[in-house]
Formats: C-alpha cells, structure tokens, sequence
C-alpha cells in the first residue's frame, strides 16, 4: 500500500526566505507524485506532478519539487516565499498500475508567511 | 482554467436526516469524479469513485448505503448521507477528471463543510 508523510504540519518562514515543504513516500513501484495547494475555503489546485520523467519537476508560481528515489523523498521548495504562498499544502501519491486516478494524500502543511 | 463547484459549502443538519451535496463540473466534462472526506487536520480520504452511468465504486470501510452516489449526467455528481449522525459530521470534497486518459488533472471543488447535530 502506497502513503505519505508530510514532515511538519506546521511550516512558518519570512517574506522572502527560502520555502522547503517536506514529503516523503512509500510505494512498493516507482509512483506518481503530487503536490496540490488548497487557499482557504477554494478547492485543492495542483502545483505540479511529477510523472516518471524529469526528477526536478517545476510548477506553478514558482515552485518546485525533486524525485529522489533513493531517500524516497518530494520536497517542494520556492526560492523566495511571497506572502500569497500561506495556503496548506498537499503531497499525493498515485499508484502508476492501479489503473485509476486515485490519490493517496499527507495530512497537509499548513504555510505561514510572515511580513 | 477548468473549474469545479460544490453546493452548499455549508450545511447544519439534524440527527437522522438525509443531505445531498452537488459536485458540479462547470466548464468540462468529466466522466471520473472522486469523492473525498477531511477530518480536522487530516488528510483527505478517498470515499468513491464516480463513473458517469454507472456505479460508484467504493473505498474499503466505505457505506455505500449510507453514502450514496449518483453520477447523472457528465457534469454532475451527487452524494447524499442519508440518516446522518454526528460522527459523519465533516469537511466533504469532490473532484473531477478532465480528459480521457490514465493521470490527467484531477479539478477540486471547495468542499461542503457537514455538521450534524
């Protein structure tokens, strides 16, 4: 069974500073991966996905995630947080054979950004 | 962009009735929609799959009488809790599939926020 952990439910950092939003998985296959960004009381937007090709994915508004197979990881990281970017984000997981869209979600990170 | 709607976002309820939340499509057609619950700082948990036309498959631990799906048309999906209690009280969100092929985007909607009293 597929699942991830998102380290830190809680992420704060300031106007500016580097962002890094941890996800890490556990698939018995080579998975699909996920980020998605949920702003408060709108539905889940997808940042950016990663699919087997590229490991350096780069997403929308300026983000970006790294597939490493050997750490099991998907951090997402922006260079220059913007106080727009405070939403709670999501790392996903689809199984490439399950033959279906499904998702397996973390339990979120919610971001602060501070002026 | 493509653009998914829930109605209500909102809705109290007492102990025992039914409620029906609509996941709505808006500029697409979506012959795949999910269903999804969130708990308070949780994460979403796949209920249903929707397929238009025919039955919703369900997730294991899932009710399907309890959590009825109905994918009319390819831009509508409804769920409805029928006898609700407090426990089913929660944050419910659909999404839907654009496209035909295997891992294309899925669209969320904002969710129905269900409280049962």
């Amino acid at each position: 069974a597929q699942s991830v952990t998102q380290l830190g439910s809680h992420v704060s950092v300031s106007e500016g500073a580097l962002v890094l939003l941890r996800c890490n998985y556990s698939s018995s296959v080579p998975p699909y991966l996920f980020w998605y960004v949920q702003y408060p009381n709108q539905g889940l937007q997808l940042l950016l996905k990663y699919t087997s090709a590229a490991t350096l994915v780069k997403g929308i508004n300026g983000f970006e995630a790294e597939f490493k197979k050997s750490e099991t990881s998907f951090h997402l990281t922006k260079p220059s947080a913007h106080m727009s970017d405070a939403a709670e984000y999501f790392c996903a997981v689809s199984d490439p054979k399950g033959g279906s869209e499904k998702l397996v979600f973390g339990k979120g990170t919610k971001l602060t950004v501070n002026p | 962009g493509a653009v998914v709607s829930q109605h209500p976002s909102r809705v109290i309820c007492k102990s025992g009735t039914s409620v029906k939340i609509e996941c709505r499509s808006l500029d697409f057609q979506a012959t795949t929609m999910f269903w999804y619950r969130q708990f308070p700082k949780q994460s979403l948990m796949l209920m249903a799959t929707s397929n238009e036309g025919s039955k919703a498959t369900y997730e294991q631990g899932v009710e399907k009488d309890k959590f009825l799906i109905n994918h009319a048309s390819l831009t509508l999906s409804t769920l409805t809790v029928t006898s609700a209690h407090p426990e089913d009280s929660s944050f419910y969100i659909c999404s839907a599939v654009a496209g035909t092929g295997y891992l294309d985007t899925q669209y969320f909607g904002p969710g129905t926020r269900l409280t049962v009293l």
